[in-house]
């Protein structure tokens, strides 16, 4: 069984710019959900893919976007970066949408 | 929508003493609730959760209590040792529907 895998680790984007980020789900798990961890916060949900449709959705602008893939891996794209978008980028996996399993992270860096 | 409230936000404990760290939630219509534990530069890892019909689990050191009536769960690490120094996070989200509410982290500190 492998766990849930980010890339890349480590990105530092300019304001204004886009992004993508990617998300290999655990084997076996059917849900992918997004969070965004500023510095020193806890993880706030952005939005949650079931099946490749989008189940729900926290509260972050439509320039925050993403897919799910019939391998149930998943992207997440933010168009028009800006200042407070540095943070970290968690996904996480899970079968029933509880017990979710978390990948190491994207580190988001916008200058 | 949820809101979760989580103290104290700094706990600084002797090896061998026990840790209390407590969570309150706004939505009842939440009905599971996880804790993860992060340490510094690592993912958030599951350690325990609970669901709304239950109103204690234990795994080992760590138990978890569930007050639905009040709104509020707690977490209880016994037997502290330095290893379990980490930022613990509670959370809350509708059963089944999986869009965590996370608290606002505690910082645990456990002394040799």
């Amino acid at each position: 069984e492998t766990g849930v895998t980010q890339s890349p680790t480590h990105l530092i984007k300019t304001r204004g710019q886009q992004v993508t980020l990617r998300c290999s789900s655990q084997s076996g798990h059917n849900t992918v959900s997004w969070y965004q961890q500023a510095l020193g916060q806890g993880p706030q949900f952005i939005f949650q893919y079931y099946r490749e449709e989008e189940n729900g959705r926290g509260n972050f602008p439509p320039r925050f976007s993403g897919l799910q893939f019939p391998n149930y891996s998943s992207e997440l794209n933010v168009n028009a970066l800006e200042l407070d978008d540095s943070a970290l980028y968690l996904c996480a996996s899970s079968w029933t949408g509880d017990e979710q399993y978390f990948g190491p992270g994207t580190r988001l860096t916008v200058t | 929508g949820e809101n979760v409230e989580q103290h104290p936000s700094t706990l600084s404990v002797q090896e061998g003493d026990s840790a209390v760290i407590k969570c309150t939630y706004s939505d009842s219509a939440s009905n599971y609730f996880p804790w993860y534990k992060q340490e510094l530069g690592k993912r958030p890892q599951l350690i325990i959760d609970i669901r709304s019909n239950v109103g204690e689990k234990k795994d080992q050191r760590i138990a978890v209590t569930l007050n639905k009536t009040a709104k509020h769960f707690s977490l209880h690490i016994t037997e502290t040792q330095p290893e379990d120094s980490a930022v613990y996070f509670c959370a809350a989200s509708p059963y089944g529907r999986g869009k965590l509410t996370f608290g606002q982290g505690t910082i645990l500190t456990v002394h040799p």
